[in-house]
């Protein structure tokens, strides 16, 4: 199985950066993803990293590091809207994505 | 349709009672994945179609877990003689395919299941 570890919360203010880091362990590594969850909501796709690096999406970006089994989602300029659940997942090269249980991050005024 | 659809979206059951829970892909997607969400919990993988073929049945939780696509697209997931810890919320999510792992999914809304 996949060993996925990631903060259970993070506090931050509006207009402000936060990181949050997502470690793991699996066989048949094949990409990792990101996903938003609003309370109450379906998870929607935030982004995909398959190579080492940084992507970057306005005001999302993604980092891998294959190596050391580590990723990090950065949140930068922060809304209040941004207050969600942030969801690592491990894609497989069978089929299966595993997802770590979500970093609750609340952006305060 | 323009997304994954989901129903009922929310479902109050007795224990003991069987319920079936629909789900309807984004048209053209030949992946179909159930997942289950408990409260406060990470997603927990039930199974995967491609097409209408389920190759791998071991995320089930128990064999009062089955699951079914026709047509390659509506999957039914049923669950028999509910029990109170199947509480949670079902999610159902699409991907174009299943290109080992790699397909970004797509999430319907999810239903809510509340066994008393």
């Amino acid at each position: 199985g996949q060993n996925i570890d990631q903060p259970t919360e993070m506090t931050a203010t509006e207009g402000a950066i936060v990181q949050i880091n997502c470690t793991y362990q699996t066989s048949g590594f094949n990409g990792l993803f990101w996903y938003q969850q609003h309370a109450g909501e379906a998870p929607t796709f935030l982004s995909y990293n398959v190579l080492d690096g940084l992507e970057e999406k306005g005001r999302f970006s993604s980092f891998l590091s294959r190596s050391k089994g580590y990723s990090y989602l950065l949140l930068k300029e922060l809304q209040m809207k941004d207050s969600a659940s942030y969801l690592c997942a491990v894609g497989r090269d069978d089929y299966k994505l595993s997802f770590g249980a979500g970093t609750t991050v609340t952006v305060r005024a | 349709g323009a997304g994954v659809s989901q129903s009922p979206s929310n479902k109050v059951t007795e224990k003991g009672k069987d319920v079936e829970l629909r789900c309807d892909p984004i048209s053209g997607h030949t992946a179909l994945y159930w997942y289950r969400q408990s409260l406060g919990q990470g997603l927990e993988f039930l199974i995967y179609f491609q097409g209408n073929s389920a190759p791998d049945k071991s995320g089930l939780p128990s064999d009062r877990f089955s699951a079914e696509r026709t047509g390659g697209s509506v999957s039914t997931l049923t669950i028999q003689r509910t029990q109170q810890e199947d509480s949670a919320v079902y999610l159902c999510a699409s991907s174009y395919s299943i290109a080992g792992g790699g397909e970004t999914q797509y999430f319907g809304p999810g239903t809510r299941l509340l066994v008393l």
